[in-house]
């Protein structure tokens, strides 16, 4: 059961955009419209950001997207705030046999 | 407004159990799928269990399988996680997550956890 790869870190400047990328499978990410992405603020539990690779829930802003290309899924933070400062995680079903996992998470820091 | 308490951590030592409960209220808990998610101290995010809305089906990371058993009662909305043989690699907060209609989907509602330290 190997965790969904992501980058440790990603920063930038107020304003701008970032892409956080999340890699797998074809055993999980790419074989199934069930990807999530979650922020997590220190100390804080995580928040859903995203469900079903681009859904966004009602009062998520709309400057989160996501998207899949084949094994890999992406979050995009577009006008960067500093509240936008935490760590982010995706998730993906990934069959009967190993169910759900997890990606390694990504710290995004507001340069 | 969705509201989902743990309780039930604390220190146990190597080879203890413990139970974790997690209360539930704000939806209709017979509806949706549980899960457990855990994070150890600075680490990230690690599956460990579902349920089914019924609690007919559930599912395991490998990790935990055969020492963890989740389990719900619906007439009480309460989520249950029974955990043996704990490791020190077992430490970690424990959270709560309420899912989908479909058991697939990942996780969308978490409590705010309960840390769970095994160590003699």
């Amino acid at each position: 059961q190997s965790a969904l790869t992501q980058p440790a870190s990603v920063s930038g400047s107020p304003g701008q955009s970032i892409t956080i990328s999340c890699t797998g499978t074809s055993s999980d990410v790419g074989n199934y419209n069930l990807v999530s992405w979650y922020q997590q603020h220190p100390g804080k539990a995580p928040k859903l950001m995203i469900y079903e690779v681009s859904k966004r829930p009602s009062g998520v802003s709309n400057r989160f997207s996501a998207s899949k290309s084949g094994n890999t899924a992406s979050l995009t933070i577009s006008g960067l705030q500093a509240e936008d400062e935490a760590d982010y995680y995706c998730c993906s079903y990934a069959g009967t046999s190993t169910f759900r996992v997890f990606g390694t998470g990504t710290k995004v820091t507001v340069l | 407004e969705v509201q989902l308490v743990e309780s039930g951590g604390g220190l146990v030592q190597p080879g203890g159990s413990l139970r974790l409960s997690c209360s539930a209220s704000g939806f209709t808990f017979s509806s949706y799928a549980m899960h457990w998610v855990r994070q150890a101290p600075g680490k990230g995010l690690e599956y460990v269990s579902t349920v089914s809305s019924n609690g007919g089906s559930t599912y395991y990371a490998d990790s935990v399988k055969g020492r963890f058993t989740i389990s719900r009662d619906n007439s009480k909305n309460t989520l249950y996680l029974q955990m043996s043989s704990l490791r020190a690699e077992d430490t970690a907060v424990y959270y709560c997550v309420k899912g989908g209609v479909v058991v697939i989907a990942c996780p969308i509602y978490w409590g705010q956890g309960t840390l769970v330290t095994v160590s003699s």
